[in-house]
């Protein structure tokens, strides 16, 4: 079974701070990964898309990396803000055609 | 440039009652695709249409289905309502699908829906 999952569920952590979002998924085939945050009551913003042919992308202060291999992904804050504070969602396009979701990382940046 | 427009923003329905949901794309983008997000089972994928044809959908009862229209626009509708339904219903629109390589997904603001 595909699955994507996301660790850890929550994250406080003080401004200013350098932090690492997890993603993890199963199945090695995939076609992309994309990184969204999503707002309290809001719809879900692309913050990043990789390729399954790709390694890492960069916007930014973001920063996602892609391990095939290992079936993981990071996301890389650098330099955190308060503004920074959403839900991080991990997404997967396998190669089946299946969209999977991760469950998100509620990430809260104290100032 | 316009980006996705979901409309309603909010809707009350009672059990039975059958709702319809509206999503504009991004001109140019011919995907569109709708999730339900819930507090318990997170983001799960609805379907999608292309080229006004269902091309992939997920794992829900017959009672969720969709359309698409020439011009991109896409409804969902759902019969029989339940009050599991309850969620925030998102649509995504693309130039070409989430389930094909390099396609960037871009997000509407949903539309929440209670039933009661």
């Amino acid at each position: 079974k595909q699955e994507v999952t996301q660790i850890p569920a929550a994250l406080s952590v003080p401004e200013g701070e350098n932090l690492v979002l997890n993603c993890s998924f199963t199945d090695s085939a995939i076609y992309n990964l994309q990184w969204f945050r999503q707002d309290p009551g809001k719809g879900l913003t692309s913050l990043l898309l990789i390729q399954s042919s790709q390694r890492e992308q960069t916007s930014g202060r973001l920063n996602a990396s892609l391990d095939k291999s290992s079936g993981r992904s990071t996301l890389y804050i650098a330099a955190s803000q308060p503004g920074d504070s959403a839900t991080y969602l991990c997404a997967v396009t396998f190669s089946n055609y299946q969209l999977i979701w991760g469950a998100g990382t509620k990430l809260i940046i104290k100032p | 440039k316009a980006g996705v427009t979901q409309t309603p923003r909010y809707l009350i329905k009672t059990r039975g009652q059958q709702v319809t949901l509206s999503c504009s794309p991004i001109s140019g983008h011919r995907s569109v695709s709708w999730y339900q997000q819930t507090p318990g089972q997170g983001l799960q994928f609805l379907f999608e249409y292309f080229s006004e044809t269902q091309r992939n959908k997920g794992n829900f009862p017959g009672r969720f289905s969709g359309r698409q229209f020439s011009n991109s626009r896409s409804e969902m509708n759902v019969s029989t309502l339940e009050l599991g339904d309850s969620a925030l219903y998102l649509c995504a629109s693309s130039l070409d699908g989430p389930q094909t390589t390099n396609t960037e997904a871009f997000f509407g603001q949903g539309t929440r829906l209670t039933v009661v």
